[in-house]
């Protein structure tokens, strides 16, 4: 079945220091992978996506590029700040609609001043 | 635009009682989402609603989880006997089912079950 594995955490670095989470992957075919946040009292949201091999997300200074033959889409930022403090999401979708997403299993991190 | 909403964001209950949660998604929105989030897990997928049919329940504990979404807008997750290892972060989703890959999430609700 699909899966995802996220680095264990969590992750805790000084205000804009470079940020890299890893996300591996298991699925059969072309899945769609997705980064989502989920920010201290809020819900999940969106944060960036690639639907095909080879495509980069982009968002808010957070970029993963689809590596289907590492099976990998890793998160990564150049420099990060106090309010990126939040848990981070990966988690990937069979269907291009996003639906029925299967997650991995989070990662915390925290953004020092 | 309105986010999805969840009542109650925070429930209390002893092991055997039932619990009922409640989501209204996004207005438009015709695909809806129940996750369960465990301490220290992610998401995982309870059921899924495409207007008011139930599009996928393969993960949904049927002998004590039930779910509907009578009238294809709101939707109720019920629990009834609650266990302990329910304990768990409900979240309620909704999607306009076009190949934009986003969902929209609400707050949760926080199920503690003594």
């Amino acid at each position: 079945g699909n899966s995802v594995t996220q680095m264990e955490g969590p992750v805790t670095l000084s205000e804009e220091a470079f940020l890299t989470i890893n996300c591996t992957y298991t699925a059969t075919g072309y899945p769609s992978l997705f980064w989502y946040v989920q920010y201290p009292g809020e819900g999940l949201q969106l944060l960036l996506k690639a639907t095909k091999a080879d495509d980069k997300g982009s968002n808010k200074g957070f970029e993963a590029t689809y590596r289907k033959e590492t099976t990998s889409f890793h998160l990564e930022k150049g420099s990060v700040q106090v309010s990126d403090s939040a848990v981070y999401f990966c988690a990937l979708s069979k269907e291009t609609s996003g639906s029925r997403l299967t997650f991995g299993e989070g990662t915390q991190l925290t953004v020092n001043p | 635009e309105a986010g999805v909403a969840q009542s109650p964001r925070y429930k209390i209950i002893e092991k055997r009682q039932s619990v009922a949660f409640w989501c209204n998604p996004i207005s438009g929105h015709a695909t809806l989402y129940w996750y369960q989030q465990i301490l220290g897990q992610g998401p995982k997928l309870l059921i899924q609603f495409q207007n008011n049919g139930v599009v996928d329940d393969s993960q949904l504990p049927k002998d004590r989880f039930s779910a509907e979404r009578l009238k294809g807008v709101d939707s109720t997750l019920k629990i009834q006997p609650a266990k302990l290892e329910d304990s768990a972060v409900y979240l309620c989703a909704s999607h306009l089912y076009v190949n934009t890959g986003e969902l929209f999430f609400g707050e949760g609700s926080r199920l503690t079950v003594l």
